[in-house]
């Protein structure tokens, strides 16, 4: 079984300041990777995925992520963030076959005014 | 455009009772599963589905049975209610993924969540 690890349980930061959010994962076969944000109250929403191609991925609300493969890692990122990205931020894996996603323990971002 | 619905979002139970949730989805996934949300834990799967017909165990099964009779459906069952089991529950969809075709990416589309509660 795969394991995916987010490092940071929360992450407090002030408002248009950078942010980066961290997760690793543990695998020696070809994964797919995803980021997913929780709203208060509602379910997953896709952020971004990486499926082939390039290691740096763009999603939405300006969020970008980048995979590297020799630190197994693939860490969110936004340039300045909102007081609306507030929410909880689950990093994911699939295996090849896609039949099952594992997803890390979440991090909770804080934006302060 | 209803994507993953889940019935019903609150229950309250106690200790023994048994009940179902409902998910259904119209997008005509193949896949389905369903998570249970524990704070500190993220999400763990307790079963899936790769088809009609077909389910399979997760991390987490003990406690609950599954059927998929149906594609847009998946339920999920708890014969014998216990406090352990109080958790927000969420289904999920996916198309298998095919990184080659632009719909079939294989995201997950996840229902709004079902709040169960175990006295």
């Amino acid at each position: 079984a795969q394991s995916v690890t987010q490092l940071d349980s929360q992450v407090p930061v002030f408002e248009e300041a950078p942010v980066e959010l961290r997760c690793n994962y543990s695998s020696s076969v070809s994964v797919y990777l995803f980021w997913y944000v929780q709203y208060p109250n509602q379910g997953l929403q896709l952020l971004l995925k990486y499926l082939s191609g390039s290691t740096l991925v763009k999603g939405i609300n300006g969020f970008e992520a980048e995979f590297n493969k020799s630190q197994t890692s693939f860490h969110l990122r936004k340039p300045s963030v909102h007081i609306s990205d507030t929410a909880e931020y689950f990093c994911a894996v699939s295996d090849g076959a896609g039949n099952q996603f594992y997803f890390g323990t979440g991090t909770s971002l804080t934006v302060i005014p | 455009n209803a994507g993953v619905t889940q019935t019903p979002k609150f229950r309250v139970l106690k200790t023994g009772q048994s009940m179902t949730l409902l998910c259904a989805q119209d997008m005509n996934h193949e896949y389905m599963y369903w998570y249970r949300q524990d704070p500190g834990m993220g999400l763990r799967l307790i079963h899936y589905s790769v088809g009609e017909g077909t389910t399979a165990k997760g991390e987490v099964p003990d406690g609950y049975n599954v059927s998929r009779l149906k594609k847009q459906n998946f339920l999920l069952g708890l014969e014998s209610a216990a406090p352990s089991q109080t958790s927000v529950y969420f289904c999920a969809s996916s198309y298998r993924i095919n990184p080659y075709r632009t719909t079939n990416t294989g995201e997950l589309f996840f229902g709004e969540g079902s709040r169960l509660t175990v006295l």
